[in-house]
């Protein structure tokens, strides 16, 4: 079974550092894209990047460049996602999905990650 | 950058049938997906490439794709249906996604 497992919910203060995980199972993980999404609290999906483990080609949405570093780790099976200094605006649900596929038109997000609760407050 | 426009939400009675709509210039020439969100939960894949449905996921989901509308349609509604509905395509290097419809199953 095709499996993406996040780390778990954390709770930071602002200007603070956070690296979450997202551990692929059940296939090759070199051989797919992993993308973030992003949903803040009652708001809709917003993708935020995309990462091939094989070469750690990595893109970025044009919202979140400079704002969170995509990275993965190929002998773990593990994808990460990290902030360098948290805002009270970065509070939000983050998931992480696999891209069925190499043909960025065509192929669709599937499974997801159960997602990680990032909340950040003072 | 490419939108995509859904209504905030749509209403079906018990066992009748929901369509919801996504809007986008020439969206018909580009593969539309379509996820699933129920509270609380990830979102999973119910249709893919425009009309094509994942292993597990009933047949009363379906979903069709020309000109500037997408249409996700589920037949015979039931109260598990009950969820968020995304679409989303990929365009010029991103991936975007609808705003997202509520379906209320009455």
């Amino acid at each position: 079974e095709v499996q993406l497992v996040q780390s778990g919910a954390e709770v930071k203060k602002p200007g603070e550092s956070l690296k979450i995980s997202c551990k692929g199972s059940g296939y090759s993980f070199t051989s797919y894209w992993i993308g973030w999404v992003r949903q803040m609290p009652g708001k809709g999906l917003e993708w935020m990047g995309i990462i091939y483990p094989g070469d750690s080609d990595t893109r970025y949405s044009p919202s979140f460049q400079g704002q969170v570093t995509i990275s993965a780790d190929k002998s773990i099976s593990t994808a990460y996602l990290q902030w360098s200094s948290l805002k009270a605006s970065d509070t939000a649900m983050y998931y992480c999905a696999r891209l069925g596929g190499t043909i960025f038109g065509v192929a669709s997000f599937d499974p997801w990650g159960q997602g990680t609760l990032v909340t950040v407050s003072s | 950058s490419y939108e995509l426009t859904q209504p905030l939400s749509v209403s079906v009675a018990l066992g009748q049938t929901a369509r919801i709509t996504c809007g986008g210039n020439n969206i018909g020439s580009k593969n539309v997906h379509w996820y699933q969100q129920k509270p609380g939960q990830a979102p999973v894949l119910v249709i893919y490439r425009d009309s094509n449905r994942p292993s597990g996921i009933p047949e009363r989901f379906s979903g069709s794709n020309s000109g500037n509308t997408a249409t996700l349609t589920i037949s015979r509604a039931q109260a598990g249906d009950e969820a968020d509905y995304y679409c989303q395509v990929w365009d010029s290097s991103s991936w975007v996604f609808g705003g997202g419809t509520k379906l209320t199953v009455l």
